[in-house]
């Protein structure tokens, strides 16, 4: 069965430092994936997805994700965070969803 | 200019009564999906529908039942709450497989 894992349930990074939030997924074609966040008490929005083509893809706030098959995964980077960051991040991948990764930014 | 929303935002009702969770959007997509958030913020799909025409339906209870007058609403009915029932659930609507959610509507079940 397909499944999403997103093995940090929470992350703690201090602000300016790099980030790197994991999701694995289960798919035997290529997969469409997709980073989420979710502030709190707001909706979904979507950070970044990736169909095909370039690996490495761009998306807003200065997020990039880079989906390797060999390793079944489509991790979402940032170089630099800022505390305006903090959220639950949430990877999607057809019809199933991990469980999130609450980033919480030290100051 | 919302592209999809959800009424009520807030819902608190006592066990054992019937509620309606109101979804539409404005962006033309042609199918449309119901999730459930949990307490551990996992979302899982609950229905699907494209054309008015429900196509996923994760074995959810019957007493959810999803509702699309047309192609830009899809509203969940909820027969006989149970405590379980207490979740975000999360309307969107997509082209191919990029979602537009909704807010969410926080339902309490007392």
């Amino acid at each position: 069965a397909q499944s999403v894992t997103q093995p940090d349930i929470h992350i703690t990074v201090s602000e300016g430092a790099s980030l790197e939030l994991r999701c694995n997924y289960s798919y035997g074609a290529t997969p469409y994936l997709f980073w989420y966040v979710q502030s709190p008490g707001q909706g979904l929005q979507l950070l970044l997805k990736y169909f095909s083509g370039d690996t490495l893809v761009q998306g807003i706030k200065g997020f990039e994700a880079e989906f390797k098959r060999s390793q079944s995964s489509f991790n979402l980077r940032k170089p630099s965070v800022h505390w305006s960051d903090a959220a639950e991040f949430i990877c999607h991948n057809d019809m199933r969803f991990g469980a999130g990764t609450r980033l919480t930014v030290k100051p | 200019d919302t592209a999809v929303s959800q009424t009520p935002k807030y819902l608190v009702t006592q066990m054992g009564n019937d509620k309606s969770i109101k979804c539409e959007q404005n962006l033309g997509h042609d199918t449309m999906y119901w999730y459930k958030q949990d307490s551990k913020k996992f979302l899982k799909i609950m229905f699907s529908y494209n054309n008015k025409e429900l196509i996923i339906n994760e074995t959810v209870p019957n007493r959810f039942s999803p509702k699309s007058p047309d192609k830009a609403h899809l509203n969940l009915h909820i027969n006989s709450l149970e405590l379980g029932d207490s979740a975000v659930y999360f309307c969107a609507s997509s082209r191919r497989d990029e979602q537009f959610f909704g807010p969410g509507t926080r339902l309490t079940v007392l």
